[in-house]
């Protein structure tokens, strides 16, 4: 069965830091890869998605995962938080043919003004 | 983006009664959509997923006499809780997908059951 891992619950960073939030899946065929965020008080927005290509993706607000098929995974990065990253992000897989999403558990990051 | 718009936004109910939430793409047609349950401090569940005009794959454990779908247009989903108690009380929220395969998310409903 499809699996998402997300590893940190919670992070807190200060203003300028790095962010490196985890994703690892469990799937045995071909999959679609995404980050979606959750601002505080909003819905769900898509950040970054990977189908096909160079594994390097690059989204939105400064956002960029990797996708390491050897190793099942898809970690989100952004070089320097904004205190306006504070929000909770959700790694997503679903198969190629795109019937079912599953979602990882989510990651609170709080970042320090 | 896309929008997805759910209706209403905020339920309160009485423990026997049932519940409809409706989920409506605004701008594009969606041949399917996804209906998620979200607890409080927890990730998104899947439910089930709805295909225009046929009937509804709900997932494990989901029963689906008490969690009704109906997808009757292609910008159209509703999700009835039947005789909805305490335990139902929930955040639901549906999304919508495009041709893309991207899901665009509604803003949710939260449902109160006394």
């Amino acid at each position: 069965a499809q699996s998402v891992s997300q590893h940190n619950h919670h992070v807190i960073l200060s203003e300028a830091a790095s962010l490196e939030l985890g994703c690892n899946y469990s799937y045995g065929g071909t999959v679609n890869l995404f980050w979606y965020v959750q601002y505080p008080g909003q819905h769900l927005q898509l950040l970054l998605k990977y189908f096909s290509g160079d594994p390097l993706v690059k989204g939105i607000k400064g956002f960029e995962a990797e996708f390491i098929k050897s190793k099942f995974s898809f970690n989100l990065r952004k070089p320097s938080v904004q205190w306006s990253d504070t929000a909770e992000y959700f790694c997503a897989v679903a198969n190629t043919g795109g019937f079912k999403t599953i979602f990882g558990a989510g990651t609170r990051l709080f970042v320090k003004a | 983006g896309a929008v997805v718009s759910q209706h209403p936004s905020w339920v309160i109910c009485k423990s026997g009664t049932s519940v409809k939430i409706e989920c409506r793409s605004l701008d594009f047609q969606a041949t399917t959509m996804f209906w998620y349950r979200q607890f409080p401090k927890q990730s998104l569940m899947l439910m089930a997923t709805s295909n225009e005009g046929s009937k509804a794959t709900y997932e494990q454990g989901v029963e689906k006499d008490k969690f009704l779908i109906n997808h009757a247009s292609l910008t159209l989903s509703t999700l009835t809780v039947t005789s909805a108690h305490p335990e139902d009380s929930s955040f639901y929220i549906c999304s919508a997908r495009d041709e893309g395969l991207e899901q665009f998310f509604g803003p949710g409903t939260r449902l109160t059951v006394l």
